[in-house]
């Protein structure tokens, strides 16, 4: 069966970096692309961007541009998401997600989140 | 940037009623590429809908999704007591791919 499986929860210092990782398995990890998806405390869901775990390529919200980082290791099934100069607003749930089979298509296997707090 | 509105941002019903949970974009979304999900408290988003009425994997059909353009509904037919949570809409066709506010769905 398909699982996302992610890192567990960090705290880190404003102007920090923190990677996040999500491990795939359960299906052909370079056949489908991969979404990042955020949610600060009582909000909505935030899209950082998306990875084609293929080619390596990537697509970031203009939010983001400059601050993060997509990033896989096919050799584990593993992608990454880095995001620098850390911020209080940065605080949240981080999501990896897979989509249902082409790039424009719905998100249909999440990870399990992963909580990154900032606070000095 | 397509923007997602949904109404209500509250809704609040028994079980057995119907509800009906309004999307409406800021520009016509492409083709079909219109999902919803639902979320409960710490849990991931689970997909509910996509392409506008299509039903995902296990998804009862008490579920169903309408609408075209810039105009989407989601309605549950009857309310089961697992249903009170939030429901976002998304858009999948153009980047970047956006989510609406959501709906909280409480029991009255």
């Amino acid at each position: 069966q398909v699982q996302l499986v992610q890192s567990g929860a960090e705290v880190k210092k404003p102007g920090a970096s923190v990677r996040v990782s999500c491990k795939a398995s359960g299906y052909t990890f370079t056949s489908y692309y991969m979404h990042w998806v955020r949610q600060a405390p009582g909000q909505g869901l935030e899209w950082m961007g998306i990875i084609n775990p293929s080619a390596g390529g990537t697509n970031y919200a203009q939010k983001f541009q400059g601050r993060v980082t997509m990033t896989r290791d096919t050799s584990t099934s593993t992608v990454y998401m880095e995001l620098s100069s850390l911020r209080s607003e940065d605080t949240a749930v981080y999501f990896c997600a897979r989509v249902y089979s082409d790039k424009w298509s719905p998100f249909d296997y999440w990870g399990q989140g992963t909580l990154v707090t900032v606070s000095s | 940037e397509i923007v997602l509105t949904q109404s209500p941002g509250t809704l609040s019903l028994s079980p057995g009623e119907r509800a009906s949970l309004s999307c409406r974009a800021s520009q016509s979304v492409s083709s079909i590429s219109l999902a919803w999900y639902q979320q409960k408290p710490g849990q991931a988003p689970r997909l509910l809908i996509y392409g506008v009425s299509s039903r995902a994997t296990g998804i009862p059909d008490r579920f169903s999704g309408s609408g075209s353009g810039t105009d989407f509904t989601l309605t549950i037919s009857r309310l089961e007591p697992e249903d009170f949570a939030v429901y976002y809409c998304q858009q999948y066709g153009s980047s970047p791919f956006t989510f609406g506010q959501g709906t909280k769905l409480e029991i009255k």
